[in-house]
């Protein structure tokens, strides 16, 4: 079954970076979109970008341009997100979602359980 | 942006009853509506596309319906397992964006 496995938790300081990973299995890893989607208490959900795992090629929320980098490893079917200049607003649960369909963004299939990052001096 | 309204925060019911929770887009979406449910500590399971058609597994008690800028999501004879958090995405246009949730608690 698919399965997409996210990095553990991170504490980090303001202004350093962190990258979270997602790793997939059970398809296959090409030919499904990965999507990345931050959650808040105050904010709720909010779509931070997509990657096209086969290409490479990257969309983002305008407002998370500059602040997000999404990459891939075909290698190891794995998806990752770079996050830098941190600040407290950064703090939040990170998910990584498979699209439903092939060459489709969205809607979201399958769930990573989300990855914790707290940003703290 | 498109805003996604869930006008229900909290939704109280018991098993065997039936819900209704909405959402609301503020332009027209046409059907590209997703629903959601999250469950602590587990990962987020989608339900519903297209306003109305339901994702294989998710048990024929969910209904979705709906077009435009008005949707429903019905839970007829509600399951233990039912309760939690529900959250509706428009995925008609960039960026895709979510409801605030809907959190339906055992009465």
């Amino acid at each position: 079954q698919v399965q997409l496995q996210q990095s553990g938790a991170e504490l980090a300081k303001p202004g350093s970076s962190v990258k979270i990973s997602c790793k997939a299995s059970g398809y296959t890893f090409t030919s499904y979109y990965i999507s990345w989607i931050k959650q808040t208490t105050g904010q709720g959900l909010e779509y931070i970008g997509y990657i096209n795992t086969g290409s490479g090629g990257t969309n983002y929320n305008e407002k998370f341009k500059g602040k997000a980098t999404l990459t891939v490893d075909k290698s190891s079917s794995t998806a990752f997100m770079q996050l830098s200049s941190l600040t407290p607003d950064d703090s939040a649960v990170y998910y990584c979602a498979r699209s439903r369909a092939i060459a489709a963004i969205s809607p979201f299939a399958s769930w990573g359980q989300g990855t914790l990052v707290t940003v703290s001096s | 942006d498109v805003q996604m309204t869930q006008s229900l925060s909290y939704l109280a019911a018991s098993p065997g009853e039936s819900v209704s929770i909405s959402c609301k887009a503020s332009k027209s979406i046409s059907n590209f509506l997703a629903w959601y449910q999250q469950k602590p500590g587990e990962a987020y399971k989608f339900l519903i596309y297209s306003g109305s058609t339901l994702q294989s597994g998710t048990p024929s008690r969910f209904s979705g319906s709906g077009s435009g800028t008005d949707f429903t999501l019905t839970i007829r004879s509600l399951e233990p397992e039912d309760f939690g958090l529900y959250y509706c995405q428009q995925y008609y246009e960039k960026p895709y964006t979510f409801g605030a949730g809907t959190k339906l608690e055992l009465k």
